[in-house]
């Protein structure tokens, strides 16, 4: 129940294409979804983050989709750039005293130039 | 530059070996955790202190153990390693129930 799945593993998308990514909960007490971004030899850094009480974040060219009845949530970069290549973890926490992130498996994005 | 350091960068030692990786959190943060990221693991949730205080505990192995200390920095001790316990260890401090960690770059260990 505190897992974060997380698809796909690795992904491909050409510059100026939209890439998504997909995770999944299974615990309907995590109420904070963010998503962190992590290039090589540095640590992940929080790029957008959602709470379940509203189905859509947007934030540039960074998306949070939300679907609570069926506890999944995506991350949309629309115009994706060479810039944007690294790995991209979603996560999920509970807003109950001291929070501890669950990440996914992690997805590694390539934007070819 | 997130702020939150973590030394040392790269390690490399031998099985049955013990190291200490430290962190020193960003200013004002209470809240350090620990995470391992290995290739095929992703990101795995050790330990998480706040003010001198474990309060939660995620995979860790009883090999491993960490404080905090008064002055908020914190360290992982990892003891009679193992190959598998080859990772990067990242470190990552937050605002007392904050939703937004601050990671370090990481101690990379190599266990040969």
């Amino acid at each position: 129940q505190q897992q974060v799945k997380q698809s796909p593993q690795s992904l491909i998308v050409q510059k100026g294409g939209i890439s998504i990514i997909n995770c999944a909960y299974e615990n309907t007490a995590f109420d904070y979804f963010p998503w962190y971004q992590q290039f090589p030899g540095k640590g992940p850094a929080l790029l957008i983050a959602i709470r379940p009480d509203v189905s859509e974040k947007k934030e540039g060219r960074f998306t949070i989709s939300f679907n609570k009845s069926a506890k999944q949530f995506s991350l949309h970069i629309m115009d994706s750039q060479p810039g944007d290549s690294a790995t991209y973890f979603c996560a999920a926490s509970m807003n109950t005293g001291f929070q501890k992130l669950v990440f996914g498996t992690g997805t590694r994005l390539l934007v070819s130039p | 530059d997130s702020g939150v350091t973590q030394t040392p960068k790269h390690l490399i030692t031998a099985t049955g070996q013990r190291v200490t990786l430290r962190c020193s959190p960003r200013s004002g943060d209470l809240s350090v955790y620990w995470y391992q990221q290995s290739l095929d693991q992703g990101l795995q949730f050790l330990i998480q202190y706040y003010n001198g205080e474990e309060r939660a505990k995620g995979n860790i192995l009883e090999r491993f153990s960490a404080q905090q200390f008064p002055d908020l920095h914190s360290e992982l001790n990892l003891s009679s390693l193992e190959l598998g316990d080859s990772a990067l260890y990242f470190c990552a401090s937050s605002v007392y129930r904050s939703g937004e960690l601050f990671f370090g770059e990481g101690s990379r260990l190599t266990v040969l």
